[in-house]
Protein backbone atom coordinates (compact mmCIF):
# COMPACT_ATOMS: atom_id res chain seq x y z
CA UNK A 1 0.00 0.00 0.00
CA UNK A 2 1.02 3.70 -0.66
CA UNK A 3 2.27 5.78 2.10
CA UNK A 4 2.87 9.29 1.91
CA UNK A 5 5.30 10.97 4.65
CA UNK A 6 5.62 14.52 5.34
CA UNK A 7 8.41 15.91 6.88
CA UNK A 8 8.73 18.13 9.35
CA UNK A 9 4.83 18.10 10.80
CA UNK A 10 5.35 21.73 11.75
CA UNK A 11 7.83 24.73 9.90
CA UNK A 12 8.04 28.31 11.50
CA UNK A 13 10.11 30.80 9.29
CA UNK A 14 10.64 34.41 9.63
CA UNK A 15 8.83 36.86 7.11
CA UNK A 16 10.69 36.92 3.51
CA UNK A 17 12.58 33.66 3.95
CA UNK A 18 12.61 30.72 0.66
CA UNK A 19 11.75 27.10 2.20
CA UNK A 20 11.37 23.78 0.89
CA UNK A 21 8.45 21.56 1.58
CA UNK A 22 9.00 17.69 1.32
CA UNK A 23 6.70 14.79 0.58
CA UNK A 24 7.54 11.29 -0.14
CA UNK A 25 5.79 8.00 -1.01
CA UNK A 26 7.17 4.52 -1.46
CA UNK A 27 5.48 3.42 -4.08
CA UNK A 28 6.38 5.51 -7.80
CA UNK A 29 3.72 3.67 -9.85
CA UNK A 30 2.08 6.91 -9.60
CA UNK A 31 0.00 9.25 -12.29
CA UNK A 32 0.35 12.31 -10.38
CA UNK A 33 1.06 14.50 -7.53
CA UNK A 34 -0.82 17.35 -6.07
CA UNK A 35 0.37 19.90 -3.68
CA UNK A 36 -2.29 21.18 -1.80
CA UNK A 37 -3.15 24.14 0.73
CA UNK A 38 -5.25 24.04 3.63
CA UNK A 39 -6.31 26.77 5.48
CA UNK A 40 -8.13 26.10 9.83
CA UNK A 41 -11.61 24.56 9.17
CA UNK A 42 -11.56 25.04 5.67
CA UNK A 43 -11.34 22.59 2.61
CA UNK A 44 -8.36 21.68 0.53
CA UNK A 45 -7.12 24.32 -1.86
CA UNK A 46 -5.13 22.80 -4.99
CA UNK A 47 -1.92 24.73 -5.57
CA UNK A 48 0.11 22.35 -8.51
CA UNK A 49 -0.51 19.63 -10.42
CA UNK A 50 2.67 17.12 -11.66
CA UNK A 51 1.96 15.03 -14.00
CA UNK A 52 4.11 11.48 -13.24
CA UNK A 53 6.19 12.30 -16.97
CA UNK A 54 6.96 15.92 -15.37
CA UNK A 55 9.83 17.18 -13.45
CA UNK A 56 8.54 20.14 -12.40
CA UNK A 57 5.56 23.38 -12.14
CA UNK A 58 5.36 26.26 -10.96
CA UNK A 59 2.70 28.89 -10.33
CA UNK A 60 3.97 32.60 -8.89
CA UNK A 61 6.10 32.08 -5.66
CA UNK A 62 5.72 28.33 -5.47
CA UNK A 63 7.80 25.66 -7.93
CA UNK A 64 7.22 21.72 -6.97
CA UNK A 65 9.35 19.05 -8.07
CA UNK A 66 9.11 15.01 -8.80
CA UNK A 67 11.46 12.64 -8.17
CA UNK A 68 9.12 9.47 -9.02
CA UNK A 69 12.23 6.88 -9.24
CA UNK A 70 13.32 7.89 -5.19
CA UNK A 71 9.63 8.49 -4.37
CA UNK A 72 10.08 12.29 -3.37
CA UNK A 73 8.39 16.03 -4.03
CA UNK A 74 9.38 19.17 -3.30
CA UNK A 75 7.38 22.36 -2.61
CA UNK A 76 9.26 25.65 -3.02
CA UNK A 77 8.42 28.54 -1.44
CA UNK A 78 10.05 31.71 -2.27
CA UNK A 79 10.19 35.16 -0.22
CA UNK A 80 7.28 33.58 2.23
CA UNK A 81 4.96 35.83 3.60
CA UNK A 82 2.47 35.35 6.53
CA UNK A 83 -0.40 34.77 4.26
CA UNK A 84 1.60 31.62 3.01
CA UNK A 85 0.93 30.23 7.23
CA UNK A 86 -1.53 27.21 6.61
CA UNK A 87 -1.11 23.65 6.23
CA UNK A 88 0.72 21.82 3.05
CA UNK A 89 -0.52 18.82 1.86
CA UNK A 90 0.32 16.55 -0.74
CA UNK A 91 -1.56 13.69 -2.48
CA UNK A 92 -0.30 10.86 -5.24
CA UNK A 93 -2.70 9.30 -7.11
CA UNK A 94 -2.46 5.67 -8.24
CA UNK A 95 -1.79 4.57 -11.31
CA UNK A 96 -4.31 2.20 -11.46
CA UNK A 97 -7.23 3.82 -10.31
CA UNK A 98 -9.15 6.85 -8.62
CA UNK A 99 -7.58 5.93 -5.14
CA UNK A 100 -5.50 8.97 -3.81
CA UNK A 101 -2.88 8.85 -0.61
CA UNK A 102 -2.37 11.85 1.34
CA UNK A 103 0.45 12.91 3.57
CA UNK A 104 -0.25 14.20 6.92
CA UNK A 105 0.70 17.92 6.05
CA UNK A 106 3.19 20.06 7.00
CA UNK A 107 2.32 23.37 9.04
CA UNK A 108 3.78 26.05 8.24
CA UNK A 109 4.32 29.27 10.33
CA UNK A 110 5.68 32.62 8.67
CA UNK A 111 6.40 35.18 11.61
CA UNK A 112 5.88 38.61 10.31
CA UNK B 1 -16.21 27.61 -13.73
CA UNK B 2 -16.76 25.09 -11.47
CA UNK B 3 -18.10 24.77 -8.02
CA UNK B 4 -18.64 22.57 -5.15
CA UNK B 5 -20.85 23.15 -2.86
CA UNK B 6 -21.21 20.87 0.72
CA UNK B 7 -23.91 21.18 3.58
CA UNK B 8 -24.41 21.22 6.21
CA UNK B 9 -21.28 23.53 7.10
CA UNK B 10 -21.96 21.94 10.88
CA UNK B 11 -23.56 19.36 12.40
CA UNK B 12 -23.49 17.71 15.89
CA UNK B 13 -25.50 14.79 16.27
CA UNK B 14 -25.99 12.33 18.80
CA UNK B 15 -24.74 9.14 19.09
CA UNK B 16 -27.21 6.12 17.18
CA UNK B 17 -28.87 9.05 15.30
CA UNK B 18 -28.72 9.16 11.07
CA UNK B 19 -26.79 11.33 9.39
CA UNK B 20 -26.74 12.93 5.62
CA UNK B 21 -24.13 14.75 4.30
CA UNK B 22 -24.87 16.61 0.50
CA UNK B 23 -22.14 17.35 -1.85
CA UNK B 24 -23.57 18.83 -5.54
CA UNK B 25 -20.78 20.06 -8.09
CA UNK B 26 -21.74 22.88 -10.49
CA UNK B 27 -19.91 23.47 -14.04
CA UNK B 28 -19.11 19.83 -14.99
CA UNK B 29 -20.81 17.00 -16.46
CA UNK B 30 -20.32 13.16 -15.32
CA UNK B 31 -17.31 13.98 -12.60
CA UNK B 32 -15.70 11.54 -10.48
CA UNK B 33 -16.98 12.49 -6.75
CA UNK B 34 -15.37 11.65 -4.15
CA UNK B 35 -15.97 12.01 0.17
CA UNK B 36 -12.89 11.61 2.72
CA UNK B 37 -12.97 12.20 6.45
CA UNK B 38 -9.78 14.07 7.79
CA UNK B 39 -9.98 13.24 11.89
CA UNK B 40 -7.82 15.40 14.33
CA UNK B 41 -4.38 15.10 13.77
CA UNK B 42 -4.56 12.40 10.95
CA UNK B 43 -4.48 13.00 7.04
CA UNK B 44 -7.47 12.49 4.87
CA UNK B 45 -8.94 8.74 4.44
CA UNK B 46 -10.45 8.28 1.27
CA UNK B 47 -14.19 6.63 2.17
CA UNK B 48 -15.87 6.25 -1.52
CA UNK B 49 -15.90 7.52 -4.75
CA UNK B 50 -17.89 7.72 -7.66
CA UNK B 51 -17.32 7.12 -11.58
CA UNK B 52 -21.16 7.84 -12.41
CA UNK B 53 -24.65 7.58 -11.48
CA UNK B 54 -25.40 4.46 -9.16
CA UNK B 55 -21.79 3.48 -9.14
CA UNK B 56 -20.16 3.58 -5.81
CA UNK B 57 -16.58 1.96 -4.61
CA UNK B 58 -16.10 1.65 -0.85
CA UNK B 59 -12.58 2.62 0.45
CA UNK B 60 -13.31 1.58 3.83
CA UNK B 61 -15.67 -1.11 5.16
CA UNK B 62 -17.54 1.17 8.04
CA UNK B 63 -21.32 2.07 9.04
CA UNK B 64 -21.17 5.03 6.04
CA UNK B 65 -22.45 4.43 3.24
CA UNK B 66 -22.72 7.13 0.00
CA UNK B 67 -25.38 7.00 -2.65
CA UNK B 68 -25.47 9.25 -6.28
CA UNK B 69 -28.84 9.87 -7.03
CA UNK B 70 -27.58 12.41 -9.34
CA UNK B 71 -24.69 12.89 -11.95
CA UNK B 72 -23.73 15.94 -9.56
CA UNK B 73 -24.43 15.01 -6.39
CA UNK B 74 -22.85 12.66 -4.15
CA UNK B 75 -24.84 11.95 -0.46
CA UNK B 76 -22.94 10.36 2.52
CA UNK B 77 -25.51 8.80 4.80
CA UNK B 78 -25.34 6.60 8.01
CA UNK B 79 -28.05 4.77 9.92
CA UNK B 80 -26.53 4.77 13.47
CA UNK B 81 -23.83 7.29 14.32
CA UNK B 82 -20.67 6.39 16.19
CA UNK B 83 -18.51 8.23 18.64
CA UNK B 84 -15.71 7.56 15.89
CA UNK B 85 -17.95 9.04 13.06
CA UNK B 86 -16.79 12.65 14.00
CA UNK B 87 -14.26 14.67 11.85
CA UNK B 88 -14.31 16.86 9.06
CA UNK B 89 -15.45 15.25 6.18
CA UNK B 90 -14.32 16.40 2.38
CA UNK B 91 -16.09 16.01 -0.77
CA UNK B 92 -14.12 16.39 -3.63
CA UNK B 93 -14.10 15.99 -7.36
CA UNK B 94 -12.25 15.88 -11.05
CA UNK B 95 -12.79 15.67 -14.41
CA UNK B 96 -12.75 11.80 -14.55
CA UNK B 97 -9.18 11.61 -16.04
CA UNK B 98 -6.46 10.41 -14.96
CA UNK B 99 -4.22 13.63 -15.77
CA UNK B 100 -6.62 16.14 -13.96
CA UNK B 101 -6.59 17.45 -10.70
CA UNK B 102 -8.38 17.34 -7.85
CA UNK B 103 -10.76 19.91 -6.12
CA UNK B 104 -12.22 20.08 -2.88
CA UNK B 105 -15.39 21.34 -1.41
CA UNK B 106 -15.13 23.59 2.04
CA UNK B 107 -16.34 20.69 3.94
CA UNK B 108 -18.93 19.75 7.23
CA UNK B 109 -17.49 19.40 10.55
CA UNK B 110 -19.51 16.46 12.25
CA UNK B 111 -19.53 16.04 16.11
CA UNK B 112 -21.53 13.00 17.60
CA UNK B 113 -21.71 13.44 21.06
Amino acid sequence: KQEVTQIPAALSVPEGENLVLNCSFTDSAIYNLQWFRQDPGKGLTSLLLIQSSQREQTSGRLNASLDKSSGRSTLYIAASQPGDSATYLCAVRHSTGNQFYFGTGTSLTVIP
Amino acid sequence: SQTIHQWPATLVQPVGSPLSLECTVEGTSNPNLYWYRQAAGRGLQLLFYSVGIGQISSEVPQNLSASRPQDRQFILSSKKLLLSDSGFYLCAWDAGFAYNEQFFGPGTRLTVL
